[in-house]
């Protein structure tokens, strides 16, 4: 099965700018989306395909990706940014979706 | 205005079956995949499955395979999954949601629209 490495947990001061990575085999090869699900919440799309910002989403969000690696940054976090982020893709070869184990962000 | 409302949470005994239903409106219903993701207590989301609820094409996460099934019922625009011998670990919000386009993409398109959750428990 594929499998997504995000790292748990990431703590930045109001202001700064949050960078949260996705790693997969092969993953500049899929499309990326990116998900934020606040406490007690149901998630929303953030970033669609890899870099798409569906509408709503501030421009502070953006997406990018190389090699095995995506990111999704954003700029002069705020403390409404606090939430866990996801990424997910769509696996080909198993024919599965796959999520990310998820990045809970602290806005200190 | 689109929307899924699922059906209400399930207590369950281990070994049992559970089935939870997810109706689909303001939009379509053929036009757009329903996958389902669920989400233990505390823990990250984990896909399951998908459907096409014009040809009832279907593909299942493998760890679940011959324990999960998902049908739909185009005349009611409800789309169902059911759960079969239920484990402790199964204890899990269960979702549909619906994916972001039209056609084969939505296989691989974003998940835009989520149904509110069931709550399901399972408990001796």
């Amino acid at each position: 099965s594929y499998d997504l490495t995000q790292p748990p947990s990431l703590s930045v001061a109001p202001g700064e700018t949050a960078r949260i990575t996705c790693g997969g085999k092969s993953l500049g090869l899929k499309s990326v989306h990116w998900y934020q699900q606040k406490s007690g919440q149901t998630p929303i799309v953030v970033i669609s395909y890899d870099r798409g910002r569906p509408s709503g989403i501030p421009q502070r969000f953006s997406g990018s990706g190389f090699g095995g690696t995506a990111t999704l940054t954003i700029d002069r976090v705020e403390a409404g940014d606090e939430a866990v982020y996801y990424c997910q893709v769509w696996d080909e070869s198993s024919d599965e979706g796959v999520f990310g184990g998820g990045t809970k962000l602290t806005v200190l | 205005q689109v929307r899924l409302e699922q059906s209400g949470a399930e207590v369950a005994k281990p070994g049992a079956l559970v089935r939870v239903s997810c109706k689909a409106s303001g939009y379509p219903f053929l036009d757009y995949y329903i996958h389902w993701v669920r989400q233990a207590p505390g823990q990250g989301l984990e896909w399951m499955a998908v459907l096409n609820p014009r040809g009832d094409r279907k593909s299942y996460a493998e760890r679940l395979q011959g324990r999960f099934s998902v049908t739909r019922d185009t005349a009611t625009t409800t789309v169902f999954m059911e759960l079969s011998t239920l484990k402790y670990d199964d204890t899990a919000v269960y979702y549909c949601v619906r994916a972001a386009t039209t056609g084969a993409g939505g296989r691989s398109a974003p998940l835009d629209i989520w149904g509110q959750g069931t709550k399901v428990t399972v408990s001796s």
